[in-house]
């Protein structure tokens, strides 16, 4: 199955600095990238995706990009937020069925 | 619009003991997958079912098995559970390889 590796598995900011979380793969046919966001005790929650004939995709201040050749896609938070705080996790999908794999996590704190 | 909706919320099981989730999807999803996430970990693959049958699976052994039906709905059992079943169990619905959307889980304790 895919090897899924996120990194940092902690990132602490301050409130207004900027975010990176970045995510490598193993599977070269992989073709679809979301990262989700999960609150304590909460679902995880889709913020954004991005498919493999696209390199970068916006969504006021989230993005994410990728680099195919490189096997890896990040997520950017802008102008973090104290409610951004969570674990945010990619899941680079297998092609040819809906099966996911799962990063470990990165755990996001945004100091005020 | 409903999105995907799970019971129960919270269960509590002794060592031995058998139990069944229910997970019923977003409108106009047909396919349902399951995942199990143990503390501070990312959820894992367990399977998923399309079309009243079980598509794929993850590394999980025989003691999880599931169900879906002409709903849509779909139930996760597992039996003869161990200390380390407990855990948040999550459902994700999505309309054939679309995007997935989960559920709210259903946490888990054996005790």
């Amino acid at each position: 199955g895919e090897n899924v590796e996120q990194h940092p598995s902690t990132l602490s900011v301050q409130e207004g600095d900027s975010a990176v979380i970045k995510c490598t793969y193993s599977d070269s046919a992989s073709n679809y990238f979301p990262w989700y966001k999960q609150e304590l005790g909460k679902r995880p929650q889709l913020i954004i995706d991005i498919r493999s004939n696209v390199g970068e995709k916006k969504d006021q201040r989230i993005a994410v990009t990728l680099n195919k050749t490189a096997k890896h896609f990040s997520l950017h938070i802008t102008e973090t937020q104290p409610e951004d705080s969570a674990v945010y996790f990619c899941a680079p999908k297998d092609p040819g069925i809906n099966k996911f794999y799962f990063g470990s996590g990165t755990k996001l704190n945004v100091k005020p | 619009d409903a999105g995907v909706t799970q019971s129960p919320t919270h269960l509590i099981k002794t060592r031995g003991q058998q139990v069944t989730l229910r997970c019923s999807p977003k409108s106009g999803h047909d396919t349902v997958s399951w995942y199990q996430q143990a503390l501070g970990q990312g959820p894992q693959f367990i399977f998923q079912y399309y079309e009243e049958e079980e598509r794929q699976r993850g590394n999980f052994p025989d003691r999880f098995s599931g169900h879906q039906f002409p709903n849509y709905s779909s139930e996760l059992n597992v039996n003869a559970l161990l200390l380390g079943d407990s855990a948040l169990y999550l459902c994700a619905s999505s309309w054939r390889e679309e995007t997935q959307y989960f559920g709210p889980g259903t946490r888990l304790l054996v005790l």
